[in-house]
């Protein structure tokens, strides 16, 4: 997987919007890109992907840059539950011997 | 209803010993991966199998390998455990292996060896 660079942590309010950059500038055509997210003493959860166009789904939103070589993970209203870390990790397309490569991801802090 | 289960949750044992951990999916996907994950939190790739092909990296020692009796389970079994063995080791599924594709994962086993 082509490599991403993630800030090492970051800190949010309740119930505010939380902004999660990802930096991929070596991303290729077919990569997708992937965000996870792991709870404390819990498995990784998946959030949210995308290939080129901008996501939502019920959990964020994913802003992916007009030359992909960057994406941002939106959380809209940042709850004590979404203190975690978050991974974005880019995915190649229909490739058999590609495994999801976690890198250190981010760790939200929220705080009330 | 658990979509991906692994049990045990804890396992303690001694150095020397074999153990296997075991794992299940019921989402009907075709490929499922072992992950260890160690006490400095970085996740790893261990094996991705699916019916067809069993995936190792080749940082792992050849003391573990994956046994699948069918395309639900995925079990890991470890042999003449190590002190390094410990760590929290997480079963994943996905419907393909592709980037198009989201993983999912189990609750987690951790491994503690003494």
């Amino acid at each position: 997987d082509a490599k991403t660079t993630q800030p090492n942590s970051m800190e949010s309010n309740e119930e505010e919007p939380v902004h999660l950059p990802c930096n991929h500038s070596t991303i290729s055509g077919t990569d997708y890109i992937h965000w996870y997210r792991q709870l404390p003493s819990q498995g990784p959860e998946y959030v949210i992907h995308g290939l080129t166009s901008n996501v939502n789904n019920r959990m964020a939103s994913l802003a992916i840059a007009e030359d992909r070589k960057s994406s941002t993970l939106i959380l809209h209203r940042a709850t004590l539950r979404d203190a975690a870390v978050y991974y974005c990790i880019l995915r190649v397309y229909n490739n058999a011997g590609n495994m999801l490569t976690f890198g250190g991801g981010t760790r939200l802090m929220v705080k009330p | 209803d658990t979509a991906v289960s692994q049990t045990p949750k804890y396992l303690v044992t001694q150095m020397g010993n074999d153990k296997s951990i075991k794992c299940e999916q019921n989402l009907g996907h075709d490929t499922m991966y072992w992950y260890k994950q160690d006490s400095k939190k970085f996740l790893k790739i261990m094996f991705s199998y699916n019916n067809k092909e069993l995936i190792i990296n080749e940082t792992v020692p050849n003391r573990f390998s994956p046994k699948s009796p069918d395309k639900a389970h995925l079990n890991l079994h470890i042999n003449s455990l190590e002190l390094g063995d410990s760590a929290v080791y997480f079963c994943a599924s996905s419907q393909r292996t592709g980037g198009a594709y989201g993983y999912t994962f189990g609750s987690g086993t951790r491994l503690t060896v003494v």
